[in-house]
Formats: structure tokens, C-alpha cells, sequence
């Protein structure tokens, strides 16, 4: 079976500290991505990454950045946490079909969340 | 850009009812829909996927039809259970003018479905 794990299901983090949100996937998949779901406005893309080294922005990438140093790892970091930035935050991997239909493209799958709450 | 609206919630039905979330959805290009599902503390799963205009995607007694002339991928079950109280997500997946495609997905703001017995 897939697996996506992100390294914390809780975390508090104080205004003005940096955070790091770890995702690992154990599945060899190229692409991997970092959502964050809030009530009402569904999941939202911050940034993905198509390949080691490579980084993408989604549609709400302000306040973000990423790092993919490893294939298997993508970290979502926080530079100076701000409590607009408390949320839930998930984590997502999926294989990438070179030079395929788009159709032959694998569902993603998600890691269990981290549910960030910065005070 | 893509967008995905699902029906307002919350859904309250009794067990054996029949649900139907509405989904609809704009996009560029031939997109792919899913819908997705997230129990109490876990993270989504993949429910059912269509891939192309008129295919149904089905699991677990849900179904969705991809009704391109709608652009539209409502999800219906016809007997409901407690165990299905979830939250669940309308998602499409397009592709570039290129017709690659990194696999990012645009969600819609998710329906929660509450069962009772």
C-alpha cells in the first residue's frame, strides 16, 4: 500500500517562529504536493513539486516556501508563522506518466494531515 | 482558471436514504474528475474517478457520471449507512496546453454528510 506520512498529526507554534511541515512517501512517486484545508473553502494548493529540486506555486504560496532535496521527501516550511496560518495541512503524492494520456495519471494520495495552530 | 462548486452543506439523512451531492465544475481542456473522501481524523481518500466524458466512476455503492454537457460529476448513493458520514470532496485534475500534466488537483469546499441511524 501507498504511503504518504507526515511527521506531526498536532502541532502550537508561536507568532514569529518557523515551522517545518515533513512529508515522506514510500511509493517512488514524482510528484508531490501541500495543501491546506480550511472549513468551507475546501483544499488548497501551495506549492507542489514535479521532481527533486523542482517547486511549483500553487494558488496561496505567500508565507510558504518548500524544499525537495530527497524524492521520497517534500517539507513545507512557515518563515515567520502568523495565525492566519492556522489550519490543516495535507500532504499528497502521486506518479507522474511521462509522455502518457493524462488519463493513465495515478489518483494522489494524501498523508493524514497536520492540524497547525499558531497562537 | 478551474474551479469546482459542490452543493451547500451539511447533509443530514437518515440510514437508507438516498444521497445525491452536487458537483459541478470549469475547466480548460479534457479534465479528469474525482471525488474524494475524509472520515473523522484521517486524511482524504479516493472515492470513485471518471476519466472522460460519459464514463461512471463507482464504488462502494457511490456512483458519479461525468456529464461533460453539464459539466457536471453529481455523486449519488441510493442507500445511505452510518459509516458514510464523511466529508466529501468534488475534485478535477486538468492539463496544460502542452497535455502534461503535473497531477495538481482543484478541490470544491466539501459537503459534510451526516448518517443517523
Amino acid at each position: 500500500d501507498v504511503k504518504v506520512t507526515q511527521s506531526s498529526r498536532y502541532l502550537v507554534k508561536r507568532t514569529g517562529e518557523k515551522v517545518f511541515l515533513e512529508c515522506v512517501q514510500d511509493m517512488d512517486h514524482e510528484n508531490m504536493f501541500w495543501y491546506r484545508q480550511d472549513p468551507g473553502l475546501g483544499l488548497r494548493l501551495i506549492y507542489f513539486s514535479y521532481d527533486v529540486k523542482m517547486k511549483e506555486k500553487g494558488d496561496i504560496p505567500e508565507g510558504y516556501s518548500v524544499s525537495r532535496e530527497k524524492k521520497e521527501r517534500f517539507s513545507l516550511i512557515l518563515e515567520s508563522a502568523s495565525t492566519n496560518q492556522t489550519s490543516m495541512y495535507l500532504c499528497a503524492s502521486s506518479l507522474r506518466m511521462f509522455g502518457r494520456p493524462l488519463r493513465l495519471n495515478t489518483e494522489a494520495f494524501f498523508g493524514q494531515g497536520t492540524r497547525l495552530t499558531v497562537v | 482558471g478551474d474551479s469546482v462548486t459542490q452543493m451547500e452543506g451539511p447533509v443530514t439523512l437518515s440510514e437508507e436514504a438516498f444521497l445525491t451531492i452536487n458537483c459541478t465544475y470549469t475547466a480548460t481542456g479534457y479534465p479528469s474528475l474525482f471525488w474524494y473522501v475524509q472520515y473523522p481524523g484521517e486524511g482524504l481518500q479516493l472515492l470513485l474517478k471518471a476519466t472522460k466524458a460519459d464514463d461512471k466512476g463507482s464504488n462502494k455503492g457511490f456512483e458519479a457520471t461525468y456529464r461533460k454537457e453539464t459539466t457536471s460529476f453529481h455523486l449519488e448513493k441510493g442507500s445511505v449507512q452510518v459509516s458514510d458520514s464523511a466529508v466529501y470532496f468534488c475534485a478535477l485534475r486538468s492539463a496544460n496546453a502542452g497535455g502534461t500534466s503535473y497531477g495538481k488537483l482543484t478541490f470544491g469546499q466539501g459537503t459534510i454528510l451526516t448518517v443517523h441511524p
